[in-house]
């Protein structure tokens, strides 16, 4: 089986500083993981994917994240928050077994102030 | 080039009553896959179409059915509705033979159960 825990359902930043939003997996197969962005009223908009070539991913609108085997973990960070990253952020885990299928946090909501 | 389109966008029916969502995937994709978000929750996949045939499904009961045309266009249909049932439906297209969860997922359908 395969579960994500996305550790804090709210994270509020000044615009500029650093965003971090943390996401661990669980998973019996080598998995594959993902950051999803959602903003209101939208589906979702795939940010990044670890797919075992790199361990450091990077995404668009300057996100990158990093895959810790050891640590089980595939945090997101963006340097420099904008107010336009204001949204919900999910983590997804799937397995490279063929067939598709994420299993998604519980999401992480990202608040930036001016 | 369109990419996956739902309809309706919004929609609202009462308890008992049954439901029918579209999805149009995204050009030149063959398999659709149906997933469930309630309301501050991440999504949750409910399953999966390819070549006409459901391929997996997730923990959901046998009121949630679809079917999957010819062109690739999918439908899913609740029977009996509940007010649980009232969610965000998210429609994600993909092409089986490509590698790395190409997922291009749709605006979602809102259902509201009253």
């Amino acid at each position: 089986a395969q579960s994500v825990t996305q550790l804090g359902s709210h994270v509020s930043v000044s615009e500029g500083a650093l965003v971090l939003l943390r996401c661990n997996y669980s998973s019996s197969v080598p998995p594959y993981l993902f950051w999803y962005v959602q903003y209101p009223n939208q589906g979702l908009q795939l940010l990044l994917k670890y797919t075992s070539a790199a361990t450091l991913v990077k995404g668009i609108n300057g996100f990158e994240a990093e895959f810790k085997k050891s640590e089980t973990s595939f945090h997101l960070t963006k340097p420099s928050a904008h107010m336009s990253d204001a949204a919900e952020y999910f983590c997804a885990v799937g397995g490279n077994t063929g067939f598709q299928k994420l299993v998604f946090g519980t999401g992480t909501r990202l608040l930036v102030s001016p | 080039d369109a990419g996956v389109t739902q309809s309706p966008t919004h929609l609202i029916k009462t308890r008992g009553q049954q439901v029918t969502l579209r999805c149009s995937p995204k050009s030149g994709h063959d398999t659709v896959s149906w997933y469930q978000q309630a309301l501050g929750q991440g999504p949750q996949f409910i399953f999966q179409y390819y070549e006409e045939e459901e391929r997996q499904r997730g923990n959901f009961p046998d009121r949630f059915s679809g079917h999957q045309f010819p062109n690739y266009s999918s439908e899913l249909n609740v029977n009996a509705l509940l007010l649980g049932d009232s969610a965000l439906y998210l429609c994600a297209s993909s092409l089986e033979r490509r590698e790395n969860y190409g997922y291009t997922f749709g605006s979602g359908t809102r259902l509201t159960v009253v």
